[in-house]
């Protein structure tokens, strides 16, 4: 069964730095790639970041670009993300979610951790 | 970039047929993927390839994709089918794109 449990969630100052953590099993983590997807409070899913099974290429909505550093350590099943210089606007809840495939962004999303939420506020 | 526009609402009663729009430029010319999200829950896929079910939707779960139009069709509603929908598309200069949401009320 495949399992994605996200963690590192909580409330940082704007400006502040977090990084979240997503723990994966139940399938050979190497070869899929991952992806963030995030929800501000009462509104829709906004794709943010992907990566590749290997590492080798990632991927950013432009709202992330340049503050946001998505890694994962395939020996360890895990999927991060990194996140500087964070503004208000980017308090929601954090979902990790396995791709179709090793390359990424992938085509759809069949398996969803239950996310972590981050909170950007003074 | 690539835009997807879905109603904000749809409400329905039990036993009938819920239809959730979801328009986009071409959109029949991409893969239209599916997602039901009940409160304090992750989304669920429901509906990939435009008309794919996963394991263990019910067949009353259906899809469909032509022109600027995808179409999300629920029959046979039940209460727990009550959920915000999301519709979603992968974009060669978008990357994922995700529609803005329906919430399905049943009456």
């Amino acid at each position: 069964e495949v399992q994605l449990l996200e963690s590192g969630g909580g409330l940082v100052q704007p400006g502040g730095s977090l990084r979240l953590s997503c723990a994966a099993s139940g399938f050979t983590f190497s070869s899929y790639a991952m992806s963030w997807v995030r929800q501000a409070p009462g509104k829709g899913l906004e794709w943010v970041s992907a990566i590749s099974g290997s590492g080798g290429s990632t991927y950013y909505a432009d709202s992330v670009k340049g503050r946001f550093t998505i890694s994962r350590d395939n020996s360890k099943n895990t999927l991060y993300l990194q996140m500087n210089s964070l503004r208000a606007e980017d308090t929601a809840v954090y979902y990790c979610a396995k791709g179709t495939d090793s390359s990424g962004p992938s085509e759809y999303f069949q398996h969803w951790g239950q996310g972590t939420l981050v909170t950007v506020s003074s | 970039s690539y835009v997807l526009t879905q109603p904000p609402s749809v409400s329905v009663a039990p036993g009938k047929t819920a239809r959730i729009t979801c328009g986009g430029n071409n959109i029949g010319s991409k893969s239209v993927h599916w997602y039901q999200q009940k409160p304090g829950q992750a989304p669920v896929l429901v509906i990939y390839y435009d008309s794919d079910r996963p394991s263990g939707i019910p067949e009353r779960f259906s899809g469909s994709n032509s022109g600027n139009t995808a179409t999300l069709t629920i029959s046979r509603v039940e209460a727990g089918d009550e959920a915000d929908y999301y519709c979603q598309v992968w974009d060669s200069s978008s990357d994922v794109v995700f529609g803005g949401g329906t919430k399905l009320t049943v009456l």
